[in-house]
C-alpha cells in the first residue's frame, strides 16, 4: 500500500525562493529518505534520515522528521531554475527490504 | 545513478506481446530491485532478487510477469502478453548487501514500456 504521501503535488516558485515539501506516512519505519527525479530521468538519491534523527542537511538541503507525527518536510533554499524536478520521499520499514513512495511533488523554478 | 544499467532505455510493444527489460547492477553488487511507476505517480515495489534466488516478490502482478536474476548476466523482467496497463516505466535499483537499512541503493534510468 501506498505509504508516503507528498504535498503539495504541484509548486511553483522564482528562482531564490524557498521550497518546502512535505511527506506523511503512516507506520513506524528505519529511515526516510528523499528523492529527486528529472522528467523521463531515473532517481537520483538526496538525503536519508534515520528514525532517531531529527534534522539533517545537506548543502542547501534541509530535511527534517517528526515521528510522533509521521511526517517529514524537505527545504530546498535558495532554489534554482535546475532544481525544476520531481521530489519523492521514501519510507523504509523495519524487516521490509523495500522502499515505499509517495505520489512526488513536482517542483517548478521559474527563472 | 552511479552505474545501474538498464536496456533498453524505451521500448514499444504491441499488445500481446512480451517485453523483456534488463538490468545490470553496480559492479560488485548482488542485490536488485524493480520497481514501476505508472505516469504522473511514485513508484511501487515489484521484487526483490540476489543472485538465482528471489527474495520478495509480494509486488509481482500474479500472472505474465516474472523476474530473474540469474549468476551470470544481468537481471530480467519478462512481461509476456502486454496490455495497455502495462505501460510504465520499470526502474532497477541495485545495492551491495542486504537489506536496505541505511544503505544507499542505486537506480537506474529506467524502460519506458509503451504498449500501443
Amino acid at each position: 500500500s501506498q505509504q508516503g504521501e507528498e504535498d503539495p503535488q504541484a509548486l511553483s516558485i522564482q528562482e531564490g525562493e524557498n521550497a518546502t515539501m512535505n511527506c506523511s506516512y503512516k507506520t513506524s519505519i528505519n529511515n526516510l529518505q528523499w528523492y529527486r527525479q528529472n522528467s523521463g530521468r531515473g532517481l537520483v538519491h538526496l538525503i536519508l534520515i534515520r528514525s532517531n534523527e531529527r534534522e539533517k542537511h545537506s548543502g542547501r538541503l534541509r530535511v527534517t522528521l517528526d515521528t510522533s507525527k509521521k511526517s517529514s518536510s524537505l527545504l530546498i533554499t535558495a532554489s534554482r531554475a535546475a532544481d525544476t524536478a520531481s521530489y519523492f520521499c521514501a519510507t523504509e520499514q523495519g524487516g521490509s527490504e523495500k522502499l515505499v513512495f509517495g505520489k512526488g511533488t513536482k517542483l517548478t523554478v521559474n527563472p | 545513478n552511479a552505474g545501474v544499467m538498464q536496456n533498453p532505455r524505451h521500448l514499444v510493444r504491441r499488445r500481446g506481446q512480451e517485453a523483456r527489460l534488463r538490468c545490470s547492477p553496480v559492479k560488485g553488487h548482488s542485490h536488485v530491485y524493480w520497481y514501476r511507476q505508472l505516469p504522473e505517480e511514485g513508484l511501487k515495489f515489484m521484487v526483490y532478487l540476489q543472485k538465482e534466488n528471489i527474495i520478495d516478490e509480494s509486488g509481482m502482478p500474479k500472472e505474465r510477469f516474472s523476474a530473474e536474476f540469474p549468476k551470470e548476466g544481468p537481471s530480467i523482467l519478462r512481461i509476456q502478453q502486454v496490455v495497455r496497463g502495462d505501460s510504465a516505466a520499470y526502474f532497477c535499483a541495485s545495492s551491495p548487501r542486504q537489506g536496505i537499512s541505511g544503505n544507499t541503493i542505486y537506480f537506474g534510468e529506467g524502460s519506458w514500456l509503451t504498449v500501443v
